[in-house]
């Protein structure tokens, strides 16, 4: 049963720390995108990649934030420093093809910035 | 702001009844999907419909897509109390020459009371 996963689940950090989220996406998926959720902004695109090359990351604050493919099977997005509005949950999403079709969503990690 | 935006924002139902969500966008797109999310999980998709597309069926899921009006309708027969979830559409809006990015509303929460 092929699905996205994601590391860690939860995390909890103090302000100023290093936070690290991981995904392995679906095998063969050539686009991997990161999103981020919280109740007031809904479901906000971050960045995504296609072929492990990053095609837009627009929506991601620059100064603190960067996300990359190791290799195909290996995506992750980190926050350097964190600061308490990066609170939300995180999600990573694969899918197949040039055009945008079903993307199939990781559990998330759920990030609490103290 | 969001590219698509899902009326009403709550909806509250008996088992049994039919529930009918609503998304309205803005620009023009190449198709547009709904999402389910469970509390506490991904989003997982359930339907995509094209702009060449006038209504389409998944089991006790309808949608229809008027272009003229920018505007989509999920309709979700005889619910069921496992339906209680919140509901996306996302559309295709393009970020960059041949790159587009999928945009989501902010959801409709449903609830089928038993």
């Amino acid at each position: 049963d092929a699905r996205v996963t994601q590391t860690p689940r939860h995390k909890v950090t103090e302000m100023g720390q290093e936070v690290t989220m991981r995904c392995q996406p679906i095998l063969g998926h050539n686009t991997v995108f990161w999103y981020r959720q919280t109740m007031m902004q809904g479901l906000e695109l971050l960045a995504y990649f296609r072929n492990r090359a990053p095609l837009d990351d627009s929506g991601m604050p620059k100064d603190r934030f960067s996300a990359e493919m190791p290799d195909a099977t290996l995506a992750t997005l980190k926050i350097q420093p964190s600061e308490p509005r990066d609170s939300a949950v995180y999600f990573c999403a694969s899918g197949l093809g040039l055009t945008l079709n079903e993307q199939f969503f990781g559990p998330g990690t759920r990030l609490t910035v103290l | 702001s969001q590219q698509g935006e899902e009326d009403p924002q709550a909806l509250s139902i008996q088992e049994g009844e039919n529930a009918t969500m609503n998304c309205s966008y803005k620009t023009s797109i190449n198709n547009l999907q709904w999402y389910r999310q469970n509390s506490g999980r991904g989003l997982v998709h359930l339907i995509l419909i094209r702009s060449n597309e006038r209504e389409k069926h998944s089991g006790r899921l309808r949608v229809t897509l008027d272009t003229s009006k920018k505007s989509s309708s999920l309709l979700i027969t005889a619910s069921r109390a496992a339906d209680t979830a919140s509901y996306f559409c996302a559309t295709d809006a393009n970020s960059g020459g041949s790159n587009y990015k999928l945009t989501f509303g902010k959801g409709t929460l449903l609830t089928v009371n038993p």
